[in-house]
């Protein structure tokens, strides 16, 4: 079983660049997250989504964009890379009930340079 | 609002015991326990719910205080392979189409056990 599986787990990117972070879970998990790490601080949610279709902000949103065409999937858009997303992101996957375990994929180690 | 939580950082022996601590300026709906070694993702440790019900692994244990807003782990008869940093995620607000955690994290506390 697989899990939560994040592509690629590192990328430079250059100053203006885009660039989409991928995240496929298989556990037929309802919920889905992204998260950002910064060095020695907590993680921090960009998105989340609570099914095909449906998405919704998190803490920190502003120059990400999701989707969620299929249960399976939850894509993250760069658009114009900045130095200020260097970060390692994370996501995880829940399944929908009141003793939810957030399951992680390794992450994806981002430079913006 | 982000929760706090202390010690910043803890050495223990290995057999020591520890106990870390997280406060929240909010009224939480649950407490979710983290740990996170270098380089590693996130590995759930425990889930405590308002009212009391609580999932997690055997050997450590957790209480939620939810008059006043905090939480706190309990490392026993600690090992080498406890090493890592704690984070503490609480949650204001289960989210209401039916289950899912919007988590806010604290910014870990450093644990590292020594021979």
């Amino acid at each position: 079983n697989a899990g939560v599986t994040q592509t690629p787990k590192f990328r430079i990117l250059k100053i203006g660049q885009s660039m989409t972070l991928q995240c496929a879970q298989d556990m037929n998990h309802n919920y889905m997250y992204w998260y950002r790490q910064d060095p020695g601080m907590g993680l921090k949610l960009i998105y989340y989504s609570v099914g095909a279709g449906i998405t919704d902000k998190g803490e920190v949103p502003n120059g990400y964009n999701v989707s969620r065409s299929t249960t399976e999937d939850f894509p993250l858009r760069l658009e114009l890379a900045a130095p200020s997303q260097t970060s390692v992101y994370f996501c995880a996957s829940s399944l929908g009930t009141e003793l939810v375990i957030q399951y992680f994929g390794a992450g994806t180690r981002l430079s913006v340079l | 609002q982000q929760p706090v939580q202390s010690p910043q950082a803890v050495i223990l022996r290995e057999g020591e015991d520890a106990v870390i601590n997280c406060s929240s300026s909010k009224a939480l709906y649950s407490v979710h326990w983290y740990r996170q070694k270098h380089g590693e993702a996130p590995v759930f440790l425990m889930i405590l719910l308002k009212g009391g019900e609580q999932k997690g692994h055997d050997k450590i244990s957790a209480s939620f205080n939810e008059k006043k807003q905090q939480s706190s782990l309990y490392l026993t008869a600690s090992q080498l392979s406890y090493s890592g940093t704690y984070f503490c995620g609480t949650d204001t607000d289960f989210i209401l189409t039916g289950g899912g955690n919007k988590l806010t994290f604290g910014t870990g506390t450093q644990l590292k056990v020594e021979l």
